[in-house]
């Protein structure tokens, strides 16, 4: 089965430009989380979705983060305008409701924003 | 609110030698606990869980860790270390699996030959 897969794997841009990361869950998966990892403060939440509907925006650092799940397979993160502490790897994961809260991770799309 | 505290954010063993990472949590309800490990470059991947039942959990390449109430920890231990085991490990709670995990800072392992 396939797993949880992101694009891009990596995205080098300039100050300003908009990005936009994206997601495609494991198939029957009911939730879907944003994380960021950087090395100064680890692993961070951003967001996260149950049946497509975001629960908890909490971790969204600021306006110019959004994320949508139009549909059940698929999710994006966007950055209007980044900025260059942005720089981060940005995961995309996906759960099952009943399964012990076990995450299925993917393998990241790594920004560097300059 | 849960939280996490992974004691040592590096360690560093010889080749066949025991693995001993630290983790202690914090959480106002019985919790679910995760360690996970990340490679270089790659996302992370489950090694093993408690959720309930028996304290003393397996998981794979060898590892194990066991849930201390008493002690609000879950230590991850392999009793050899291989070359191939170098990577940065995570520990995680979740307020019974319905919340978010909320993991540790993690902690890098550098396996000496």
């Amino acid at each position: 089965d396939a797993g949880v897969i992101q694009s891009p794997r990596h995205e080098v841009t300039e100050m300003g430009q908009e990005v936009t990361l994206r997601c495609k869950p494991i198939s029957g998966h009911d939730y879907l989380f944003w994380y960021r990892q950087t090395m100064m403060r680890g692993l961070e939440l951003l967001i996260y979705f149950n049946n497509n509907v975001p629960i908890d925006d909490s971790g969204m650092p600021e306006d110019r983060f959004s994320a949508k799940m139009p549909n059940a397979s698929f999710s994006t993160l966007k950055i209007q305008p980044s900025e260059p502490r942005d720089s981060a790897v940005y995961f995309c994961a996906s759960s099952l409701w009943g399964s012990g809260g076990e995450l299925f991770f993917g393998e990241g799309s790594r920004l560097t924003v300059l | 609110a849960q939280s996490v505290t992974q004691l040592g954010s590096h360690v560093s063993v010889s080749e066949g030698a025991l693995v001993l990472l630290r983790c202690n949590y914090s959480s106002s309800v019985p919790p679910y606990l995760f360690w996970y490990v990340q490679y270089p470059n790659q996302g992370l991947q489950l090694l093993l869980k408690y959720t309930t039942g028996a304290t003393l959990v397996k998981g794979i390449n060898g590892f194990e860790a066991e849930f201390k109430k008493s002690e609000t920890s879950f230590h991850l231990t392999k009793p050899s270390a291989h070359m191939s085991d170098a990577a940065e490990y995570f520990c995680a709670v979740s307020d019974r699996g319905n919340t978010p995990l909320v993991f540790g800072k993690g902690t890098r392992l550098s396996v000496i030959a």
